[in-house]
C-alpha cells in the first residue's frame, strides 16, 4: 500500500543554520505531497502541498519540491529559528481512502540558541 | 482561530468502559476525519466521512465507531475501551471529498485508559 517515509526522528540545530527533512513516498496512484507541522500542544496545521512535478512551493520561509523521479519531497529552511521548533509529518493524500492523509512518523525538529 | 472543535480536551476512563468524543467543524467542509495520535506521535486514519460514504481504516478495531448527525459533525465512539486505545484522537476537516484540499485539524481529545 502507499506509505511515506521520514529518516529522521529527531533534528537538533543551532538557531540560523539550515534545515532539511526528508521525505521520501511510494504510491501507486495520484501524487498530492503535504508537510504538516505540529507545535507542542497544538493542533497539526499545513505548512506546504504540492502536486506538480519539479515545481518549488514556498511557505513561512520553509520550501519543498516534488520530485516523482525520486518519490521525494524533502522540507528544507534555509536558517531555523527557535520558532520553528516542533514537530513535522510528511503525509501522501490517499485517493482510495476519501483523500484520508497517511503520514510519516514524524521528525521533531529542536532548535537552540 | 480555532474552526474545528473537539469536547472534551481529556478523558480518563477504566478498561470496558464506553466513551464518546465530540466533533464540530464551522468551515462548511463536506468530509471530515478522526485520526489517532499514539504515545509515539505516530498518526493514524481511523475513518474518513462525508454525507455519501464512510471509509473504514481496515486496522481499526469494531469497537470504534463514527457517529454523524449533520456534515458540520463526527462524533467517535468507543463501545469498550482498552488500554492500548490511550492516545490523542483528532478531528480534522476539508473540503472536496475527491480533491486535494488542506485538512484543518482539532486540538484533539486526549483519552487515558486505566
Amino acid at each position: 500500500g502507499d506509505s511515506v517515509t521520514q529518516t529522521e526522528g529527531l533534528v537538533t540545530l543551532t538557531e540560523g543554520l539550515p534545515v532539511m527533512l526528508n521525505c521520501t513516498y511510494q504510491t501507486a496512484y495520484s501524487t498530492f505531497l503535504f508537510w504538516y507541522v505540529q507545535h507542542l500542544n497544538e493542533a497539526p496545521k499545513l505548512l506546504l502541498k504540492s502536486s506538480t512535478d519539479n515545481k518549488r512551493t514556498e511557505h513561512q520561509g520553509f520550501h519543498a519540491t516534488l520530485h516523482k523521479s525520486s518519490s521525494s519531497f524533502h522540507l528544507q529552511k534555509s536558517s531555523a529559528q527557535l520558532s520553528d521548533s516542533a514537530l513535522y509529518y510528511c503525509a501522501l493524500s490517499d485517493p482510495q481512502g476519501g483523500r484520508a492523509l497517511i503520514f510519516g512518523t514524524g521528525t521533531t525538529v529542536s532548535v537552540s540558541p | 482561530e480555532t474552526a474545528v472543535f473537539q469536547t472534551p480536551n481529556y478523558h480518563v476512563t477504566q478498561v470496558g468502559n464506553e466513551v464518546s468524543f465530540n466533533c464540530k467543524q464551522t468551515l462548511g467542509h463536506d468530509t471530515m476525519y478522526w485520526y489517532k495520535q499514539d504515545s509515539k506521535k505516530l498518526l493514524k486514519i481511523m475513518f474518513s466521512y462525508n454525507n455519501k460514504q464512510l471509509i473504514v481504516n481496515e486496522t481499526v478495531p469494531r469497537r470504534f465507531s463514527p457517529q454523524s448527525s449533520d456534515k458540520a459533525h463526527l462524533n467517535l465512539r468507543i463501545k469498550s475501551v482498552e488500554p492500548e486505545d490511550s492516545a490523542v484522537y483528532l478531528c480534522a476537516s476539508s473540503f472536496n471529498w475527491g480533491g486535494y484540499a488542506e485538512q484543518f485539524f482539532g486540538p484533539g481529545t486526549r483519552l487515558t485508559v486505566l
